[in-house]
């Protein structure tokens, strides 16, 4: 199976700042999803995008699906921004299963 | 509201003992998934499934069993809970068009 690797593990934030996470894929993919678990363990499916760029509010993706990457830009961070973000693919006859990676953990302190 | 449901949140139970984890959907999905997630760890595909009567086994091995008897419930049983189980279990699902997994709250478990 693929994969995934993200980066960094752990971040730490001022609150109003910028940051972006990776998300590097051993294989390509055609199912690309982010995560973000609260610090109460409800995770929350922030976007689905196999290729492109999306936005939603504060946050936005960009998919490279020929480098096997993916970024997750936030902006203006807040502290319910804190918790563990997860970015998963699928490829294949299995792109419906998705393959995690470990996570970034984000403390955003004010 | 279109929604995942997961009972209970959280479960105490002794060694041995068989428990069921409930997860039913509300949105008429065909693909449910379970995963279990130790915590602060990534999470892991334990079982899934594409439809009703349709069950497999996912990367990670595990001892509990799943049924798919309808649509919008997909349970998980540990027939005999050892304290290797504690973990939190948490069930997904996906339409069977493009679009993101919706996840239930998830279930706690300790095994004492």
């Amino acid at each position: 199976g693929i994969q995934v690797e993200q980066s960094p593990p752990d971040l730490i934030l001022q609150e109003g700042a910028n940051s972006t996470l990776r998300c590097n894929f051993s294989d390509s993919v055609n199912n690309l999803q982010w995560f973000h678990q609260n610090p109460w363990g409800q995770l929350i499916n922030l976007f689905y995008i196999p290729s492109g760029t999306k936005q939603n509010g504060r946050l936005s993706a960009t998919t490279v699906a020929t480098e096997r990457y993916s970024l997750l830009y936030i902006s203006s961070s807040q502290t319910t921004d804190s918790g563990v973000y997860f970015c998963a693919g699928g490829n294949g006859a299995g792109s419906y299963q998705l393959t995690f990676g470990k996570g970034t953990k984000l403390s955003v302190i004010p | 509201e279109a929604d995942i449901y997961q009972t209970p949140r959280y479960l105490v139970i002794g060694t041995g003992k068989k428990i069921t984890l409930e997860c039913s959907q509300t949105m008429g999905h065909d693909k449910m998934y379970w995963y279990q997630q130790d915590p602060g760890m990534e999470l892991h595909l334990i079982h899934y499934s594409y439809g009703v009567n349709s069950t497999e086994k996912g990367d990670l091995s595990s001892e509990s069993t799943v049924s798919r008897i309808r649509t919008e419930h997909f349970p998980l049983t540990l027939e005999s809970a050892r304290p290797s189980h504690t973990s939190q279990y948490l069930c997904a699902s996906r339409d069977r068009g493009a679009g993101g997994y919706t996840f239930g709250s998830g279930t706690r478990l300790t095994v004492v």
